[in-house]
């Protein structure tokens, strides 16, 4: 069966240090793979996408890698603030037709 | 500014009764999505459309349709609504490139009693 396992439910980090999250798949070949973060309350809100070609993809404090072998992605939060603090979510894009697969997100606390 | 919204933020509804929830957008995006959300479950597609009088069903599609007689608007209708249909609802509207973000309306949270 097809599955999108982010690796935990809730991460507790102390600020300043880089926040790791990590982005299984089984069953799936996707061609572009996005990180969105959501608040309490709050649609989610894109951050980066990362197209199956590509390793790595850098946007100020975040990082994505991207492992078509291990079918896994990570995604860094370096140097994380308090107001990192939300909800990271990834989704699968098999086909680049825009219909995205989601994960069930890991919620990030950055304690000050 | 362009946006994206939902209508109403918030809705109790009986089982049986048949319920439309609005999204409105103003992107001029030709793909507009809605999902639920629910816990344990994450975000699932429900319907898709790719432009006016083009709609598809997603993963969990049954009791749920849409319809698209214009680029900015993707009501979603339960037919008759059941308490399983209880959550968070969200609407997208992205590009039509692939691969494009998608841009997610403030959500609907529906109760079915």
């Amino acid at each position: 069966s097809q599955k999108i396992e982010q690796n935990s439910e809730a991460l507790n980090i102390q600020e300043g240090k880089t926040a790791t999250l990590t982005c299984n798949y089984t069953n799936y070949s996707p061609a572009y793979l996005q990180w969105y973060r959501q608040d309490p309350g709050r649609g989610p809100v894109f951050l980066l996408l990362i197209r199956e070609n590509e390793k790595e993809k850098r946007k100020e404090r975040l990082k994505v890698t991207f492992d078509t072998t291990l079918k896994q992605s990570l995604f860094h939060i370096t140097a994380s603030q308090p107001a990192d603090s939300a909800t990271y979510l990834c989704a699968l894009d098999q086909t680049g037709a825009n219909n995205l697969f989601f994960g069930t997100g890991t919620r990030l606390t950055v304690i000050p | 500014d362009a946006e994206i919204t939902q209508s109403p933020r918030h809705k109790i509804t009986e089982t049986g009764r048949q319920v439309t929830l609005a999204c409105h957008q103003t992107w001029n995006h030709n793909n507009m999505f809605w999902y639920r959300q629910d816990l344990g479950h994450g975000l699932r597609l429900i319907h898709y459309s790719y432009g006016v009088q083009d709609t598809n069903k997603g993963e969990v599609s049954d009791g749920y349709s849409v319809s698209r007689s214009n680029t900015e608007d993707l009501p979603l209708t339960l037919e008759s609504a059941a308490s399983s249909q209880t959550s968070v609802y969200f609407c997208a509207s992205s590009e039509s490139g692939p691969g494009s973000e998608q841009f997610f309306g403030p959500g609907t949270r529906l109760t079915v009693l």
